[in-house]
């Protein structure tokens, strides 16, 4: 059972528009959800996160919304660059278990930027 | 130092040998995990150490065997593997709260 399903495998956005990657979750156990970042070859990079006390967290270019009564997050990216084109992974994971708690991950979208 | 250095970057070994993998951070993180990726898959967790301690076994077969000397190093031991260990190995560190893990950036494993 995927408890962490992004539905979209691919998404293609023109350069200046925005990007809106989708995940939803099963677990109502989870309360604290990630984005990662993961460029060919290369390890994922933490982009941002949000805790379920919130329901909107931005950095920049990037804002994550959670709305946890329908289990929904996405993030948002305006404007959207030719540099943003990678992998984004949704992570989420029950903080309660501290550092021992396990990451669960989507299965990726993966992002192109045409310029 | 914010990054996760992990060596080697590639490495070759037949199902006989005897390898480790080897990850360093000096953030002061005491949580460092390995995680195991294959291709157009997302990471998937093997370990887990805390205060080095291991703390998590996801299952993992004996072959692979972790080991953590000190707070700033994690190490995976590697015997025996059979052709469907290739992988990427990815190792990852995070302070006790569980904020934004910090990965490295892989050793691509082929076993022949």
């Amino acid at each position: 059972d995927q408890q962490v399903k992004q539905n979209s495998p691919s998404l293609s956005v023109q350069e200046g528009r925005i990007s809106i990657l989708n995940c939803d979750y099963t677990n109502s156990m989870f309360d604290y959800f990630l984005w990662y970042k993961k460029y060919p070859a290369e390890g994922p990079t933490f982009l941002i996160s949000i805790s379920s006390i919130k329901d909107k967290n931005e950095d920049g270019r990037f804002t994550v919304f959670l709305n946890k009564s329908a289990k929904h997050l996405s993030l948002h990216i305006v404007p959207s660059q030719p540099g943003d084109s990678a992998v984004y992974f949704c992570a989420a994971s029950a903080m309660g278990g501290g550092s021992q708690g396990n990451l669960i991950f989507g299965k990726g979208t993966k992002l192109s930027v045409k310029p | 130092d914010t990054e996760v250095t992990q060596t080697p970057k590639h490495l070759v070994m037949g199902m006989t040998n005897k390898k480790s993998l080897k990850c360093e951070q000096h953030m002061g993180h005491r949580a460092m995990y390995w995680y195991k990726q294959k291709a157009k898959k997302p990471p998937e967790l093997m370990f887990v150490y805390s205060y080095e301690k291991l703390s998590i076994n996801e299952s993992v077969p004996s072959r692979f065997s972790p080991e953590c000397p000190n707070s700033s190093l994690l190490n995976l031991h590697l015997h025996a593997l059979q052709p469907e260990d290739s992988a990427l190995y990815l190792c990852a560190s995070s302070s006790v709260s569980n904020y934004g893990y910090t990965f490295g950036s892989g050793t691509r494993l082929t076993v022949v």
